[in-house]
């Protein structure tokens, strides 16, 4: 079975703050993606992956960086957090393009 | 631009009834389409999945889904729906062969079904 980790299910950060949200998959995935969800927005992709050291943005990236060091790995990160960024992220990974995506449980992030 | 609709907010069934949660979608080219569960506090689980082929496809947990290209919809159903199919539903779609990497979701459609 894939594998989809998150570092944290919980976090809480005063405005401000440099907030890092860890990911990590076990199935050798090239695509890893980040998303935020919001209620009555649904899931909306913030930036994806598709190779080491390579990353796209996506369609709500303002405020948001990413890094991916190793293939395994894709970290995002919130260079001063605000409290607009309170939102449960999601982490996903998948084999190919267009292809079914794994989650990770997901990082439900308070910003005070 | 690709799109996907789920024009019900919540779908509400008696246990033991069919259901169905409505999916349409607007894509150029031949569609990849999924269907993703999500339980309270939990990331989403892939349900099942349509890529070609047999316009009916079976997934997960007993769940069916449709592929209507006419109608460009791929709606999921259950002949009969248990109180632990309450969950938030959402349908994705992505273009065969684009260039892009990405799904792209619907709002959700959360289902309540009543003992």
């Amino acid at each position: 079975d894939v594998k989809v980790t998150q570092s944290s299910r919980y976090l809480v950060k005063r405005t401000g703050e440099k907030v890092f949200l860890e990911c990590v998959q076990d199935m050798d995935h090239e695509n890893m993606f980040w998303y935020r969800q919001d209620p009555g927005l649904g899931l909306r992709l913030i930036y994806f992956s598709y190779d080491v050291k390579m990353k796209e943005k996506g369609d709500i990236p303002e405020g948001y960086s990413v890094s991916r060091e190793k293939k395994e790995r894709f970290s995002l990160i919130l260079e001063s957090a605000s409290t607009n960024q309170t939102s449960m992220y999601l982490c996903a990974s998948s084999f190919a393009s267009g292809r079914s995506q794994y989650f990770g449980p997901g990082t439900r992030l308070l910003v005070l | 631009a690709q799109s996907v609709a789920q024009p019900e907010d919540q779908v509400n069934v008696a246990e033991g009834n069919p259901l169905t949660v409505k999916c349409t979608y607007s894509v150029s080219g031949n569609p990849y389409l999924f269907w993703y569960v999500q339980y309270p506090n939990r990331g989403l689980q892939f349900l099942l999945k349509y890529i070609t082929g047999d316009n009916l496809v079976k997934g997960s947990y007993g769940f069916e889904a449709e592929f209507n290209k006419s109608q460009t919809s791929f709606h999921l159903k259950k002949p009969s729906a248990l109180v632990s199919d309450s969950a938030l539903y959402f349908c994705a779609v992505s273009a065969v062969g684009g260039a892009t990497n990405k799904l792209i979701f619907g709002t959700g459609t959360l289902l309540a079904v009543q003992p």
